[in-house]
């Protein structure tokens, strides 16, 4: 069965930084794309951010882009989530979520989330 | 940006009953639509891909259907466990993936 397991949230101040991690054991990582979605308080759902299966290629939001990077090390079944000059509107819960290929399409598996605070 | 957008925002349903869910894109999406149910505190969890065919481990009282701008998820005969919330997603026209603000299915 799929696992994904996201840690690194927490509360931080207005411009600050985290980095988020989603570890992935499981399954062939490096097989699948990877997505980060988030959800503020009370809210839908909005997509944040991508990366293709071998990392190559990356996608952002428009709120996130120049702030935000996504990356992973497919060694050690890992995707991350570095996330700069934190505003906040940021504050949200982040989900990690695979895709069902290489190329990120839908999400077949989430992992429980890591909620991340900015205060302002 | 592809707008998605669900309705009813609330939809009250007996237990047993059949509860029809809309999601319409501001333009054709084909048939890259996902359906995700969540519930209070936890993750998405994925129910239909490809507008109709249902994710592994789905009941087979969820049906997904539509194409183009307009698509359809219906659970029929609903019971206790499928009251949550659910979420449409393209994922035709992207970035970004663009996903719906939501319908709330509670118990009537």
């Amino acid at each position: 069965e799929v696992q994904l397991l996201e840690s690194g949230g927490g509360l931080v101040q207005r411009g600050g930084s985290l980095r988020l991690s989603c570890a992935a054991p499981g399954f062939i990582f490096r097989n699948y794309a990877m997505t980060w979605v988030r959800q503020a308080p009370g809210k839908g759902l909005e997509w944040v951010s991508s990366i293709t299966g071998s990392g190559g290629i990356t996608y952002y939001a428009d709120s996130v882009k120049g702030r935000f990077t996504i990356s992973r090390d497919n060694s050690k079944n890992t995707l991350f989530l570095q996330m700069n000059s934190l505003r906040a509107e940021d504050t949200a819960v982040y989900y990690c979520a695979k895709a069902e290929s290489r190329r990120p399409n839908w999400f077949d598996s989430w992992g429980q989330g890591t909620l991340v605070s900015v205060s302002s | 940006d592809i707008v998605m957008t669900q309705s009813p925002a609330t939809l009250s349903v007996s237990p047993g009953e059949r509860a029809t869910l809309a999601c319409r894109a501001s333009q054709s999406v084909s048939s890259n639509l996902a359906w995700y149910q969540q519930k209070p505190g936890q993750a998405p969890r994925l129910l239909i891909f490809d507008a109709s065919t249902r994710a592994t481990g789905i009941s087979a009282r969820f049906s997904g259907s539509g194409s183009g701008t307009e698509f359809t998820l219906t659970i029929s005969s609903l019971q206790s466990e499928d009251f949550a919330f659910y979420y449409c997603q393209q994922y035709y026209k992207w970035p970004p993936m663009t996903f719906g603000q939501g319908t709330k299915v509670e118990i009537k």
